[in-house]
């Protein structure tokens, strides 16, 4: 199965928004409503921080939001700061039963 | 706090058999629901395969001819096997609970450390 898309790299300054897309087909993204969201900063094992298109785990901050449109879901950071710059990567349930990840994104801070 | 913690062979030759668990830790964590993810360096994620507590399993295709995984629900621990493994398996391979709080989600919640695992002659 192949990766979901999202752009390779996503840059902005401090205090701005960014949007990171996620694309798959009508067998992963746009079959159910089950895409999910991971940081991972260099070195360190991911980190969920959206799940279920847009519901956020305990103690993940509400700059973190999620939604979804057909076959593209969307990542976006508010107010974004330092800390934010890490590779960031969708994943979606198929209709396989199987995982499907994306190609991930790197989120530079400027 | 609930935590996942990785053991097994990080080197391994051609042809030989990569074997990890994974177990869960912390007070009422006891997953019912687990995945095993792989990075190859410098790559993105690869999603390996799923197992319920039902025993329930689902694997990749590129790689269900040679995985196994397995689930101790009395030691709390999950387990993964690939056999004949090449070069190309070179990669850090974390496992996934499903699982956290007392519910169950279509999403990775609690991730393990990972293990860095090198195949090479």
């Amino acid at each position: 199965q192949s990766a979901l898309t999202q752009p390779s790299s996503v840059s902005g300054s401090p205090g701005q928004s960014i949007t990171i897309s996620c694309t798959g087909t009508t067998d992963n993204v746009g079959a159910y409503n089950y895409l999910s969201w991971y940081q991972q900063p260099p070195g360190k094992a991911p980190k969920v921080i959206i799940f279920h298109v847009n519901e956020r785990p305990s103690g993940i901050s509400n700059r973190f939001s999620g939604s979804k449109s057909g076959n593209t879901a969307s990542l976006t950071i508010s107010d974004l700061q330092a800390e934010d710059e890490a590779d960031y990567y969708c994943s979606s349930y198929t209709r396989s039963d199987t995982y499907v990840f994306g190609s991930g994104t790197k989120v530079i801070v400027l | 706090q609930e935590q996942l913690q990785q053991w097994g062979a990080e080197f391994l030759k051609p042809s030989e058999t990569l074997s990890l668990t994974c177990g869960a830790y912390g007070e009422s964590f006891s997953p019912g629901y687990w995945s095993w993810i792989r990075q190859p360096p410098g790559r993105g994620l690869e999603w390996i395969g799923q197992k319920y507590r039902s025993g329930t399993t689902s694997y990749s295709p590129s790689l269900r001819s040679r995985v196994t995984m397995s689930l101790d629900t009395s030691k709390n621990q999950f387990s993964l096997q690939l056999t004949s493994v090449t070069v190309a398996d070179t990669a850090v391979y974390y496992c996934a609970s499903h699982c956290s709080g007392g519910y169950c989600y279509y999403g990775m919640q609690v991730w393990g450390q990972g293990t860095t695992v090198t195949v090479s002659s």
